[in-house]
């Protein structure tokens, strides 16, 4: 898990700003994912995507918005329209025929 | 689509003792689950997972047993140290090909006193 990276690590936006979050690995692994971590919940799936130029919503996908334009890279945009963003972001990804995930370290989004 | 449900929420052991953690699933086709440990502040770390074709799983001093016909899987944490402390989360995923979908529980917190 190493092999991926997000930056920021801390992220403060101000209500009705689009943000948008990196997240690239070097494993060169197929698929990637977006989390949301909120407190005493689990991780919920915003976004994922098998292959370049294609992602699938997640279950909680309302107001944030993906690219997939290289196999490295799969940043994550929290738009203005997303009722509450604040909340720690984790990237994953994992290899082609494989299960198991990998994480980021994460991004911490407080918008106030 | 899948749920997971997870107990306890916390979970206090001394050092020493074993601890247990269970989850049950509601897709009956789910046929991989993982668990992750989280330190604070920290990302999800896998440390074990099992395939639905498996009914349990041994790494040192950390195991997982999966019943299909009940739909739970549990983690085992035997001699517990204080490093063992952590919020636990397992999950479960339907998904094949390239990418697994996976859905968490809303994890455990244990602590390890001295």
């Amino acid at each position: 898990d190493g092999g991926i990276t997000q930056s920021p690590k801390y992220l403060f936006r101000k209500e009705g700003q689009n943000v948008t979050l990196s997240c690239e690995q070097n494993l060169n692994h197929d698929a990637m994912y977006w989390y949301r971590q909120d407190p005493g919940q689990g991780l919920r799936l915003i976004y994922y995507s098998q292959i370049v130029n294609d992602f699938q919503k997640g279950d909680i996908a309302e107001g944030y918005s993906v690219s997939r334009e290289k196999k490295e890279s799969f940043p994550l945009t929290v738009t203005s329209a997303q009722k509450n963003p604040t909340a720690f972001y984790l990237c994953a990804s994992s290899s082609q025929g494989r299960y198991e995930q990998y994480f980021g370290p994460g991004t911490r989004l407080t918008v106030t | 689509g899948e749920n997971v449900e997870q107990h306890p929420s916390t979970l206090s052991v001394q050092e020493g003792d074993s601890a247990v953690i269970k989850c049950t699933y509601s897709d009956s086709a789910s046929n991989y689950f993982p668990w992750y440990k989280q330190e604070l502040g920290k990302r999800p770390q896998l440390i074990i997972d099992i395939r639905s074709n498996v009914g349990e799983k041994k790494d040192q001093r950390i195991a997982v047993t999966l019943n299909k016909t009940a739909k739970h899987f549990s983690l085992h944490i035997t001699e517990t140290q204080p490093e063992d402390s952590a919020v636990y989360f397992c999950a479960a995923t339907t998904s094949a090909g390239t990418a697994s979908k996976l859905t968490f529980g809303t994890g455990t917190r244990l602590q390890v006193t001295l």
